[in-house]
């Protein structure tokens, strides 16, 4: 699966909006962008997914750059329960392989 | 709610013991898999079935087998467990043909202590 990157921590203050980066500039037409976050203890968790269009869902949105080389995960308001590291993964076009995990951003919020 | 339930939360078992994880999931999904995570290797991929009786490897099937007689269940073996097999492992499922539109579910995990 193609590579992504992402800051390795971040922080945010309760209540106010997360922006979580991922850079992907080796992303070919047919990936989609997925997210999972994995809170301390627990497996992880599907948040959202993408092709080329922004996504919105109960959990979060996902905003897709134009030229598809970046994408941005936005918690609207990030509560305590929302500290976690999240994932950003690129599944490629018609492969049956796995999801394949870097590192992630470890997201720490403050009350 | 749909669930991936991993039958032991904490495993302690000796080295060269057969162990046993089991995962099972209530979605019926063909796609299954295990997965291990270590501190600063993140989750690796172990093995996977689509199918009942199929099963392919992962990145470190090593040391693992793997048997899936029904659907709903896949079962991760550990032939002759080693202490470097001590690591959290987690089971997921997910629809066929759906590695791109569809989320994975994970279970809880399994920490696994060999000694």
């Amino acid at each position: 699966d193609a590579k992504t990157t992402q800051p390795n921590s971040m922080e945010s203050n309760e209540e106010e909006p997360v922006h979580l980066p991922c850079n992907h500039s080796t992303i070919s037409g047919t990936d989609y962008i997925h997210w999972y976050r994995q809170l301390p203890s627990q497996g992880p968790e599907y948040v959202i997914h993408g092709l080329t269009s922004n996504v919105n869902n109960r959990m979060a949105s996902l905003a897709i750059a134009e030229d598809r080389k970046s994408s941005t995960l936005i918690l609207h308001r990030a509560t305590l329960r929302d500290a976690a590291v999240y994932y950003c993964i690129l599944r490629v076009g018609g492969s049956q392989g796995n999801l394949i995990f870097g590192k992630g951003t470890k997201l720490s919020v403050k009350p | 709610d749909v669930k991936v339930t991993q039958s032991s939360r904490y495993l302690v078992k000796r080295t060269g013991e057969k162990v046993f994880l089991e995962c099972v999931q209530d979605m019926d999904h063909e796609n299954m898999f295990w997965y291990r995570q270590d501190p600063g290797l993140g989750l690796r991929l172990i093995y996977f079935s689509y199918d009942v009786k199929m099963k392919e490897k992962g990145d470190i099937p090593e040391g693992y087998s793997v048997s899936r007689e029904k659907k709903e269940r896949f079962s991760l073996i550990l032939e002759s467990a080693s202490t470097n097999q001590t690591s959290m492992y987690l089971c997921a499922s997910s629809l066929w043909g759906s590695f791109l539109n569809y989320g994975y579910t994970f279970g809880s995990g399994t920490r696994l202590t060999v000694v």
